[in-house]
């Protein structure tokens, strides 16, 4: 799970296994927002999931929002080894676009 | 597609130096951020700008400046270079500052204080 202050989470999976990674946040959100961050590149959006929507899909991604526990989810079915990647959630408390980071996953993919 | 281009890739300074950072984006997009990334850390926003002349603080803003003096480029300075600093900086851009938007970030910056 990540948030605040602490430290990277770390994961790693075999390939074709499917992962599962947590996020909880502290303020009120509309949106939460899916980055992934290949080494030495700047995050890229992945999926972003509103607070009318339980889950949401996208290819082998699903992210999932639970308001009432300000918590959101992101599950990769079939892990592949280009998969292998720092994933964060991100938060916008006051609506303005302003996004707060959580530390991030590692996620580890091996073949 | 448009893309965000941060220069310099790495800048190497002295302490006490001021260092600044530029952004350029050609997405024509009206808003611009400045996040710093610590290792093993997540993204913190230092300033964004909601559109040209605007400088808007973040959590992260003391010991830094910020410059929108066009809609295409943002830049951030570094007033007085400290080691415990060296990090990446990460620019972005959204169309527009509402909630939802994706931001678009460039490759980051790396900083290295000697």
């Amino acid at each position: 799970s990540q948030w605040g202050e602490e430290n990277l989470q770390a994961l790693s999976i075999q390939e074709g296994e499917d992962v599962t990674m947590n996020c909880s946040y502290k303020t009120y959100t509309t949106v939460v927002h899916w980055y992934r961050q290949d080494s030495g590149r700047g995050p890229a959006l992945i999926i972003l999931i509103r607070s009318n929507e339980r889950e949401k899909r996208s290819g082998r991604l699903r992210a999932t929002l639970d308001t009432s526990s300000q918590s959101s989810s992101l599950s990769i079915t079939a892990a592949q080894c280009e998969d292998t990647a720092v994933y964060f959630c991100a938060t916008d408390a006051t609506n303005t676009g302003k996004l707060t980071f959580g530390d991030g996953t590692v996620l580890t993919v091996k073949p | 597609g448009g893309i965000i281009t941060q220069t310099p890739k790495f800048l190497i300074g002295q302490e006490g130096q001021k260092l600044t950072l530029k952004c350029q984006q050609n997405f024509n997009h009206d808003t611009m951020y400045w996040y710093r990334q610590d290792s093993g850390k997540g993204l913190r926003l230092i300033y964004y700008s909601i559109t040209e002349n605007d400088l808007q603080k973040g959590d992260l803003s003391e010991g830094y400046d910020a410059s929108r003096e066009k809609k295409s480029s943002f830049s951030l300075t570094v007033t007085s270079a400290q080691k415990n600093e060296m990090a990446v900086f990460l620019c972005a851009s959204s169309i527009s500052g509402g909630s939802g938007n994706t931001l678009y970030f460039g490759e980051g910056s790396r900083l290295i204080v000697v």
